[in-house]
């Protein structure tokens, strides 16, 4: 089935820094999403890319999809103490209806 | 509070019982995705359920099973336990398309 490699699992940085994780696959994917969970909360949505290339920004958060459509990334520019969390991206393609496929997350830890 | 109700937050029981997780989706939505999250894992889709019927099936266990009621509220029902269920249960629900998932909060499974 299809998988997704997210990395890194997990990252310690300062308050200020900029941050950068990814996510591959072997499998080529429609949709890219990246979502973010806070502990005992459900993921929430941050961004959603629907075409190979795109580069969408929502406030501090930037992700692309990538050009083979077999990766993603998400950027955190000047990290902040509530950007704490576990980032997930998560790919769909047409053939799997609604279905979602999950990377393993990346534990984002934010020193003051 | 993303719209997503689940029933109940946590929930332990031991080994060999049968448990009732209750999901209700957000006004609006007719669709309700299950979702397993074990501990350092990404989240595996097990069950898609569209307007009461089953629309997709991951790689959902046997003793595990799931209903949409006409009021779109679902259940997931889980039996003869097992130390290895223990995890996060999360549902969500979409108008119909993958791209409008919003997550509840889960709920925590503690099989003893």
């Amino acid at each position: 089935g299809q998988q997704l490699n997210q990395s890194p699992q997990s990252m310690f940085i300062q308050e200020g820094e900029d941050v950068s994780m990814n996510c591959t696959s072997s499998s080529i994917f429609n949709t890219w999403l990246w979502y973010k969970q806070d502990p005992g909360e459900g993921p929430v949505l941050l961004i959603a890319l629907y075409k190979a290339g795109e580069l969408t920004s929502n406030g501090r958060l930037t992700a692309q999809f990538g050009i083979t459509r077999k990766d993603s990334f998400l950027n955190i520019s000047a990290s902040i103490p509530s950007d704490v969390g576990i980032y997930f991206c998560a790919g769909h393609v047409e053939t799997s209806g609604s279905r979602l496929t999950f990377g393993e997350g990346t534990q984002l830890t934010v020193n003051p | 509070d993303s719209g997503v109700t689940q029933t109940p937050k946590h929930l332990i029981t031991a080994t060999g019982q049968r448990v009732t997780l209750r999901c209700s989706p957000r006004s609006g939505d007719l669709s309700v995705y299950w979702y397993q999250q074990s501990l350092d894992q990404g989240l595996q889709f097990l069950i898609q359920y569209y307007n009461g019927e089953e629309r997709a099936k991951g790689n959902i266990l046997e003793r595990f099973s799931a209903q949409q009621f006409p009021d779109l509220h679902s259940e997931l029902n889980l039996s003869s336990l097992e130390l290895g269920d223990s995890a996060l249960y999360f549902c969500a629900s979409s108008p119909g398309t993958a791209y409008g998932y919003t997550f509840g909060s889960g709920t925590r499974l503690t099989v003893v």
